[in-house]
């Protein structure tokens, strides 16, 4: 069993939908999310980011974490165009130990 | 420039040949990574490197040599790779110890092919 698990995809929408992207993991010591957004050609760039369980929100994103189920969430609200993207999670266990990532979502909006 | 920044952006070699990776990071950070990104794969870490010292290895074969000579440099040498090594190698940064300050950031990454 993957220690992360994320659905590759790909996942096309259309523009203004509400998007809900997601990842499962099997190790209870994960303590710190990260959701990393990367598009074509280019390097992840970091997201969200939440330590423990909760929801956090950040303009059209919110990032939602639910240890007991060992699940998070990103969604997306009023999606658009420019969100098209591949979406990594990753997590860890402590502040300064290695990050463990999922294979990536890879999302369209279509206009 | 800013950020991370990595060359060449595209590499193309044979087996034989022997190439190096360059990473700078323009952020003032005291940790470099190297990771492979290969399709359908999560990323792969590969090296890290802590105040220029090696800390992790991540049973790398040894034909990727990582090489840090300063904090804002890291190369990633290469030599008689294989087919199966084709991927986007990418490299980042971060600040380790500081709460909140160990986010990584990653450079755009170099698309290796071997033929």
């Amino acid at each position: 069993q993957k220690e992360v698990e994320q659905d590759p995809g790909p996942l096309s929408v259309p523009e203004g939908a509400i998007v809900s992207l997601n990842c499962t993991y099997s190790n209870s010591a994960f303590q710190y999310f990260m959701w990393y957004r990367q598009y074509s050609r280019k390097g992840p760039e970091l997201l969200m980011y939440t330590y423990s369980s909760g929801n956090k929100e950040d303009g059209r994103f919110t990032a939602q974490v639910d240890k007991s189920s060992k699940y998070i969430s990103l969604f997306i609200r009023d999606s658009q165009p420019s969100d098209s993207a591949t979406y990594l999670c990753a997590m860890r266990q402590g502040r300064n130990e290695k990050l463990t990532f999922g294979t990536g979502t890879r999302l369209t909006i279509i206009p | 420039e800013t950020g991370v920044t990595q060359t060449p952006r595209h590499l193309v070699m044979g087996m034989t040949n022997k190439k190096s990776l360059k990473c700078e990071q323009h952020l003032g950070h005291n940790a470099m990574y190297w990771y492979k990104q290969s399709a359908k794969k999560p990323l792969e870490l590969m090296f890290v490197y802590n105040f220029k010292e090696q800390t992790e290895n991540n049973s790398v074969p040894s034909r990727f040599s990582p090489e840090c000579p300063n904090s804002s440099h890291l190369f990633l040498h290469l030599h008689t790779l294989q087919p199966e090594d084709s991927a986007l190698y990418l490299c980042a940064s971060s600040q380790a110890g500081l709460a909140g300050g160990e986010t990584q950031y990653f450079g755009p990454g170099t698309r290796l092919l071997v033929l």
